[in-house]
């Protein structure tokens, strides 16, 4: 079954401070993995794309790896800022259709 | 910067009634997508379109839902005999390349759907 599952659920943590959210997914056959960031109640907005040749991409203070043969993706926050409270969705593409398949999130909120 | 925009940002209808979402996709933009998000749950992929037809469709949009792209600009999905199960937040998204290769898809910001 082509599922995505996000870890933790929820996680509180200071500004300034460094977290990692991870993401794990059975999706088949894998093209592309992304995450977005979700505003409550907005759009979810693209932070990475990463194909199965790349394992690391930057965005600003947001960096995303991946491991294909493992099929781990991590999305690591540096210096958070109260900005950064949103939700964050793991997804991943599949090749042999235009589906894509989303996480359930992982909600950050940052506090002063 | 282009946007995803969609219109109405907030629907209330009552059950049974037809409903028809907004939406206007980046001008040069070829794919289009519906998704859309239970309170509390996962978004959930409805639809894609591309050369005005539909490419790929989930189960959730079974012969209640349709799309359309009626004019160079608006892409627009609706829902012939809403139920309760219907209320939700629906995304429309769009990218100039098919999104399975790694292309961005662009979210708007969502129509709120209550069914009363």
């Amino acid at each position: 079954k082509n599922q995505v599952e996000q870890s933790p659920q929820s996680l509180i943590i200071l500004e300034g401070k460094n977290c990692t959210l991870q993401c794990n997914y059975t999706v088949s056959p894998f093209s592309n993995l992304r995450w977005y960031k979700q505003d409550t109640g907005r759009g979810p907005v693209s932070l990475t794309i990463m194909t199965f040749s790349e394992n690391t991409k930057s965005n600003g203070r947001y960096t995303a790896t991946l491991d294909a043969d493992t099929k781990q993706s991590s999305l690591h926050i540096t210096a958070s800022q109260l900005s950064d409270s949103a939700s964050y969705i793991c997804v991943v593409g599949r090749s042999n259709d235009y589906k894509l398949s989303f996480g359930a999130g992982t909600t950050v909120t940052v506090r002063a | 910067e282009p946007e995803v925009t969609q219109t109405p940002s907030h629907q209330v209808t009552q059950m049974g009634q037809e409903v028809i979402l907004r939406c206007v996709p980046i001008s040069n933009h070829l794919y289009f997508y519906w998704y859309r998000q239970i309170l509390g749950q996962k978004v959930e992929f409805l639809v894609s379109f591309y050369n005005n037809e539909i490419s790929e469709k989930s189960e959730i949009f079974d012969d209640q839902f349709s799309v359309e792209r009626p004019d160079g600009s608006n892409f627009t999905l609706k829902i012939r005999s809403t139920k309760l199960e219907d209320s939700a937040m629906y995304f429309c998204a769009s990218s100039d390349l098919d999104s399975l290769w790694g292309t961005e898809a662009f979210f708007g910001q969502g129509t709120r759907l209550t069914v009363v």
